[in-house]
């Protein structure tokens, strides 16, 4: 069964600390893999498309990582921010009979004074 | 413009009431999505539509109709919801996939409440 599972559920870190979130998948044939933050009651905004090829990908203070060997991607957040509250949802995209996205659980990212 | 507008942001309706979601986006997307999102759970994917056809349906019940009026345009119709129908309805368009990932833009949301 195609699976994507995220740790950890939840996080509260002080603001300008950083941060690390990880992503499991099971999904195979495996075509790319997407980090989106979402906040409270919005909808999901993109924050980064890794294929199979691709190690490493930033978008500004978020940088996101695959191994596809070992099906795990991390979702690495450099001094955060009270903005960066929010949840942020590991989507896989399979290819053939996996055609499709799988969402993970997705981690909530508290981030404090 | 990279914006997918949703109306109405919340609406309240009743078991036997007829209402419809409605989703815009004029980036030139020929892909367009609907998403049914629960509380502190994942978006569940429940229609594609792609070229104004559509090319998947989860296993949504019929009390859920969509429609794809134009490229630009996509209307979920509800009728005779049930209370376990309250969530928050996404839209997202992205252009056609050709081998190479799309993104998917959302829109805010519908938040709908069936009492």
């Amino acid at each position: 069964k195609n699976q994507v599972e995220q740790s950890p559920q939840s996080l509260i870190i002080l603001e300008g600390k950083n941060c690390t979130l990880q992503c499991n998948y099971t999904v195979s044939p495996f075509s790319n893999l997407r980090w989106y933050k979402q906040d409270t009651g919005r909808g999901p905004v993109s924050l980064t498309i890794m294929t199979f090829s691709e190690n490493t990908k930033s978008n500004g203070r978020y940088t996101a990582t695959l191994d596809a060997d070992t099906k795990q991607s991390s979702l690495h957040i450099t001094a955060s921010q009270l903005s960066d509250s929010a949840s942020y949802i590991c989507v896989v995209w399979g290819t053939g009979t996996a055609s499709k996205l799988t969402f993970g659980t997705g981690t909530r990212l508290q981030v404090t004074l | 413009d990279t914006e997918v507008t949703q109306t109405p942001k919340h609406l309240v309706m009743g078991m036997t009431n007829k209402k419809s979601l409605k989703c815009e986006q004029h980036m030139g997307h020929r892909a367009m999505y609907w998403y049914k999102q629960k509380a502190k759970k994942p978006p569940e994917l429940m229609f594609v539509y792609s070229y104004e056809k559509l090319s998947i349906n989860e296993s949504v019940p019929s009390r859920f109709s969509p429609e794809c009026p134009n490229s630009s345009l996509l209307n979920l119709h509800l009728h005779a919801l049930q209370p376990e129908d309250s969530a928050l309805y996404l839209c997202a368009s992205s252009q056609v996939g050709g081998g190479r990932p799309e993104t998917q833009y959302f829109g805010p949301g519908t938040r709908l409440l069936v009492l």
